[in-house]
């Protein structure tokens, strides 16, 4: 167990519609990262949170968008959904903004139909 | 831009036999981190290992060890004595140690331990 919780772990939703990944860093931890790993692109970064701040992007597409709130959880939004956004989406959390070691949470797995 | 090869996509190993999964990387920074992850079945990645490019020895972490060839531009892992619960996919990255702080992952390597 690495300490970061990802919630729902099942989301399964319709196409166009919008859906909200919730993540719990370790405690401790202020820099809270976001990854998209699906069959075609592998593992990519999506975004970067430190201490609530923006602090790097990655290939995030437009219709995302996620902001890291006070108590340090962070949320990931999905907009207008298409079937190319299936995938795994893991959070990661470390305790400096450069911190090395980067825990995974156990993801969140979106089923778009 | 940073970027990593990992160019076997699948390996079978005996039990108990070692194995070395590998790891290429290319990157024009001089400071930069080299991580290895596990990601089993169950879908979760697993820490394994971590070289940072100035460190003079190579990591190790019980039975990891990566094997560091900065002029080769290779991070291989070395799994020792593989265990039934050592298969998954393994995945090589990189992060920039002074800029972006993202990881730039391999595609990975499913490792298959047979008994």
């Amino acid at each position: 167990d690495s300490g970061v919780t990802q919630t729902p772990k099942h989301l399964i939703t319709a196409t166009g519609q919008r859906v909200t990944l919730r993540c719990s860093p370790r405690s401790g931890d202020l820099s809270v990262y976001w990854y998209q790993q699906s069959l075609d692109q592998g593992l990519q970064f999506l975004i970067q949170y430190y201490n609530g701040e923006e602090r790097a992007k990655g290939n995030i597409l437009e219709r995302f968008s996620a902001q890291q709130f006070p108590d340090l959880h962070s949320e990931l939004n999905l907009s207008s959904l298409e079937l190319g956004d299936s995938a795994l989406y893991f959070c990661a959390s470390s305790v400096e903004v450069a911190g090395y070691e980067q825990y995974f949470g156990p993801g969140t797995r979106l089923t778009v139909t | 831009a940073q970027k990593i090869t990992q160019t076997q996509p699948g390996m079978f190993v005996q039990e108990k036999e070692a194995v070395t999964l590998d790891c290429t990387y290319d990157t024009s920074d001089q400071s930069y981190g080299l991580f290895w992850y596990k990601q089993p079945s169950s879908g979760e990645m697993i820490f394994l290992i971590y070289q940072g490019s100035y460190d003079e020895q190579n990591a190790t972490e019980g039975r990891y060890s990566l094997n560091f060839q900065k002029a080769r531009k290779s991070a291989n892992l070395v799994i020792s004595a593989s265990q039934l619960g050592d298969s998954a996919m393994y995945f090589c990255a990189m992060r920039d140690i002074q800029g972006a702080q993202k990881l730039v992952f391999g595609q990975g390597t499913r490792l298959t331990i047979n008994p």
